[in-house]
């Protein structure tokens, strides 16, 4: 099993769309949890932490359950600007950073 | 400030040669990272480091060396370059594990 799973989609979907990520890690002791962005042929930049409690940054929704050892992202109201990978990070109890291998959105006029 | 730098942007190597990739963080960050991307791949770790003189193993770390004497460097050496190194590599930095920034990348063909 890899240590993060994510669904690679493609997700395509029109502007003005709702549409959720869902991302699965292995490792229980896993400490921190982040959501990246990576446009075609550029670095991965962090989107949002995800806290326990969930958390909200403008159209973005971030949740966890750590009992479930899962983690989504939730995009209201697509931009054609979010068009990119979204990539579900995790930090284990070692300090190295785990990447899943990114699921890519297409938003369409 | 700069962030992190890598260099060089872009190499092409011969199968058998050498060559470092070099990165640069200006923030103090003690966590500092490098990854490989695989076209239409997400990121695998190869090396991390928690400090000056401290390196530990990721994930792909075979034909890799690095090394960490410095707080603001972390150099990435491949030793008997091979087609299957043949990636972009990512080099990262962050403060005690938090929020990673990544440099731009360089891109690495082995021919």
């Amino acid at each position: 099993r890899k240590e993060v799973e994510q669904d690679p989609g493609p997700f395509n979907v029109p502007e003005g769309a709702t549409v959720a990520f869902n991302c699965t890690y292995s490792n229980s002791a896993s400490q921190s949890f982040f959501w990246y962005r990576q446009d075609c042929r550029k670095e991965p930049k962090l989107l949002m932490s995800v806290y326990s409690s969930g958390n909200e940054d403008g159209r973005f929704t971030a949740q966890l359950n750590r009992a479930s050892q899962y983690i989504s992202l939730l995009i209201r109201d697509s931009k054609l600007s979010d068009s990119a990978t979204y990539l579900c990070v995790v930090r284990d109890n070692n300090n190295d950073m785990r990447f899943g291998a990114g699921t890519r959105l297409t938003v369409k006029p | 400030n700069a962030g992190v730098t890598q260099t060089p942007k872009f190499r092409i190597l011969k199968i058998g040669q050498s060559m470092t990739l070099q990165c640069t963080q200006d923030m103090n960050h003690n966590y500092m990272y490098w990854y490989r991307q695989d076209p239409g791949m997400g990121l695998k770790l190869i090396y991390y480091s928690v400090g000056a003189g401290i390196t530990d193993k990721g994930e792909v770390p075979n034909g890799y060396n690095v090394s960490r004497s410095t707080t603001e460097d972390f150099p990435l050496r491949l030793e008997l370059a091979a087609p299957s190194q043949t990636s972009v590599y990512f080099c990262a930095s962050s403060y005690r594990g938090d929020r990673g920034f990544f440099g731009p990348g360089t891109r690495l063909t082995v021919l």
